[in-house]
């Protein structure tokens, strides 16, 4: 497909287990973002990707929280132990270069029970 | 530090009034400034930007947005109102050179247009 792919679309997970999520940017795209959204929320800023550059993690809201590109395309989140608090829809986001829009996918949305 | 203020959690409107929807940045470099919607249950949809050149940019949907630098602000307009346009309304800010470039967000204003 043309557009940013998420997958999974909806995760339940036990509290206390590891979830992976995982993002499939647009082809080509050199940047890559993670965004957490929490019910009525507006985005919270998790981590950026450009090109072959270090990752800016400085979103990320604990050290459960990691996130890898492999190959400057496909992406992975990872939360280890997960917490009811980190119930949220998790958006991932591309752009062809720096300092222009970026492009989003539908979201996972994690429920943490 | 970058951030994006959207002062209103709400606006109110009704069909065929114009509409702004407010924002203002502070960065410290020269921003590059966005608008974002999203729609219910659905993923954010890019809607305008402002790069470089006329402050007065034009985006989809019939929405256009002002950039003015003295005034730190990236105000959404529309000459008038659809009850489709009701939704959240997202600004966003890159810094740009010298700031670093990461994609900021606002808070987000929710958009509802009236019969």
């Amino acid at each position: 497909g043309a557009g940013v792919s998420q997958s999974p679309s909806n995760k339940v997970t036990e509290k206390g287990k590891d979830v992976e999520l995982r993002c499939d940017p647009i082809s080509g795209h050199t940047a890559l973002y993670w965004y957490r959204q929490s019910l009525g929320q507006g985005l919270e800023f998790l981590i950026y990707f450009q090109g072959n550059s270090a990752p800016d993690k400085s979103g990320l809201p604990s050290d459960r929280f990691s996130a890898e590109r492999t190959g400057g395309s496909v992406s992975t989140l990872t939360i280890q132990r997960t917490q009811q608090e980190d119930s949220a829809v998790y958006l991932c986001a591309s752009s062809p270069f720096m300092n222009t829009e970026a492009f989003f996918g539908q979201g996972t949305r994690l429920t943490v029970v | 530090a970058q951030s994006v203020a959207q002062p209103e959690d709400q606006v109110n409107v009704a069909e065929g009034n114009p509409l702004t929807v407010k924002c203002t940045y502070s960065v410290s470099g020269n921003p590059y400034l966005f608008w974002y919607v999203q729609y219910p249950n659905r993923g954010l949809q890019f809607l305008l930007k402002y790069i470089t050149g006329d402050n007065l940019v034009k985006g989809s949907y019939g929405f256009e947005a002002e950039f003015n630098k003295s005034q730190t602000s990236f105000h959404l307009k529309k000459p008038s109102a659809l009850v489709s346009d009701s939704a959240l309304y997202f600004c966003a800010v890159i810094p740009g050179w010298g700031g670093g470039n990461k994609l900021t967000f606002g808070t987000g204003t929710q958009l509802k247009v009236e019969l």
